[in-house]
């Protein structure tokens, strides 16, 4: 399964929000009902960190400020206002298809 | 303090061999699947290899397939990964992560859910 990502760079202004998004060349909706997709923050220097998993449910200790969406192939990945620790690369992760496949990654950073 | 951490890496002559190994604390190791994703120098990340918390079926990228094996010691809370045959392109950082499932079937919430990762380890596949 291809997952595709964009943009792949977003400039944002700081309180600004922002939106990522990823499509999938297939569907994620495994046999069983349950999508297996879930996304990734990666700050500079840093190992990556879960933000969203099963689309929408926010790790505990992500800000609300992040909201995970979407179903089948297309999903999006929104900051409602961007801050300063937000720099850095998102990846979004599907589970649902052996072998487990990444997007490229989006760079956010600030204007 | 849930924590894992890597270690084995270093610097291979193409064609050569390595394991990796992945010590982990602050939870019970054996009812959880593990996971090694790696990223190459400015690249993105890319799935290695899973395995459940029995040790059973393990799972591989085909960019690994036959030369990587993924196992695992539930005594001794460590994760593997033993990697033969390895190639300038497996140049990489690699992480192990810790799923949020036991078992890779139909009765998982959650997949590729990995809440836990470690700091990496560099492999350097090199002349």
């Amino acid at each position: 399964v291809v997952m595709t990502q964009s943009p792949l760079s977003l400039p944002v202004t700081l309180g600004q929000p922002a939106s990522i998004s990823c499509r999938s060349s297939q569907s994620l909706v495994h046999s069983n009902g349950n999508t297996y997709f879930n996304w990734f923050q990666q700050r500079p220097g840093q190992s990556p960190r879960r933000l969203i998993y099963n689309v929408s449910k926010r790790d505990s200790g992500v800000p609300d400020r992040f909201s995970g969406s979407g179903s089948g192939t297309d999903f999006t990945l929104k900051i409602s206002r961007v801050e300063a620790e937000d720099v850095g690369v998102y990846y979004c992760i599907q589970a649902t298809h052996w072998p487990l496949t990444f997007g490229p990654g989006t760079k956010v950073e600030i204007k | 303090e849930v924590q894992l951490l890597e270690s084995g890496g270093g610097l291979v002559q193409p064609g050569g061999s390595l394991r990796l190994s992945c010590a982990a604390s602050g939870f019970t190791f054996g009812t959880y699947a593990m996971n090694w994703v790696r990223q190459a120098p400015g690249k993105g990340l890319e799935w290695v290899s899973a395995i459940s918390g029995s040790g059973g079926t393990p799972y591989y990228a085909d960019s690994v397939k036959g030369r990587f094996t993924i196992s695992r010691d539930n005594s001794r809370d460590t994760l593997y990964l033993q990697m033969y045959s390895l190639r300038p392109e497996d140049t990489a950082v690699y992480y192990c992560a810790k799923d949020e499932t036991y078992y890779y079937d139909n009765s998982a919430d959650q997949r590729g859910s990995f809440d836990i990762w470690g700091q990496g380890t560099v492999v350097t596949v090199s002349s």
